[in-house]
């Protein structure tokens, strides 16, 4: 079975923090994503990586950074969190070239006061 | 710009009955169309994937029907039980080659409640 670990299902943090948010597949997948997921929104893709130490924007990328140093591990960093950030965060991953299958984690829900 | 519109937004049936998902996508060009089982504060399960050929393709109690034509896709649950109450997400897939991430449209899901 395909697992992808978020390392935490909730979290609090405050305004300005610098906030890591971990995800580790067991899959030997090329590709991981990030998402975040609000209501009446859907999921929307904040970064996605295709292989390790690469990364490209997706089309909410604005306050947020990723880092890839190996294969299985993709973190998402909030530089400085703000309440809008308060959201639920999804990684997922597939293998490499076209994407016919995502496998996503459990989800981290984040709250910024 | 791609886009995947789901209906309806939420939908309450009584166990036992049967229900039916509807999903409309322009994405171009089309890979596949995957719908995916989300519980409530849980990451999303893939149910069945559908791709061009395909028309319609079952997963146990659940159901998935593809019109590449018309651009729609549904999802029918038969005999519901309180355990499918969920979300469902309509994924639709862009086939740009290999290479690099094709990036995954999803639509907003249906909320379903199942109830006594």
């Amino acid at each position: 079975d395909v697992k992808v670990t978020q390392s935490s299902r909730y979290l609090v943090k405050r305004t300005g923090e610098k906030v890591f948010l971990e995800c580790v597949q067991d899959m030997d997948h090329e590709n991981m994503f990030w998402y975040r997921q609000d209501p009446g929104l859907g999921l929307r893709l904040i970064y996605f990586s295709y292989d390790v130490k690469m990364k490209e924007k997706g089309d909410i990328p604005e306050g947020y950074s990723v880092s890839r140093e190996k294969k299985e591990r993709f973190s998402l960093i909030l530089e400085s969190a703000s309440t809008n950030q308060t959201s639920m965060y999804l990684c997922a991953s597939s293998y490499g070239g076209r994407v016919t299958e995502a496998f996503f984690g459990q989800g981290t829900r984040l709250t910024v006061v | 710009k791609n886009q995947v519109e789901q209906s309806p937004q939420s939908l309450i049936i009584l166990e036992g009955k049967n229900c039916t998902l509807q999903c409309n996508y322009t994405v171009s060009p089309f890979s596949n169309l995957r719908w995916y089982k989300q519980d409530t504060g849980r990451g999303p399960v893939s149910l069945t994937i559908m791709t061009f050929s395909e028309n319609t393709k079952s997963n146990g109690r659940y159901t998935a029907t593809l019109d590449a034509d018309t651009k729609q896709s549904s999802l029918h649950i038969t005999a519901s039980q309180l355990s499918d109450s969920a979300s469902y997400i309509c994924v639709v897939s862009a086939g740009i080659g290999t290479g690099t991430a094709s990036k995954l449209t999803f639509g907003t899901g249906t909320r379903l409640q199942v109830t006594l």
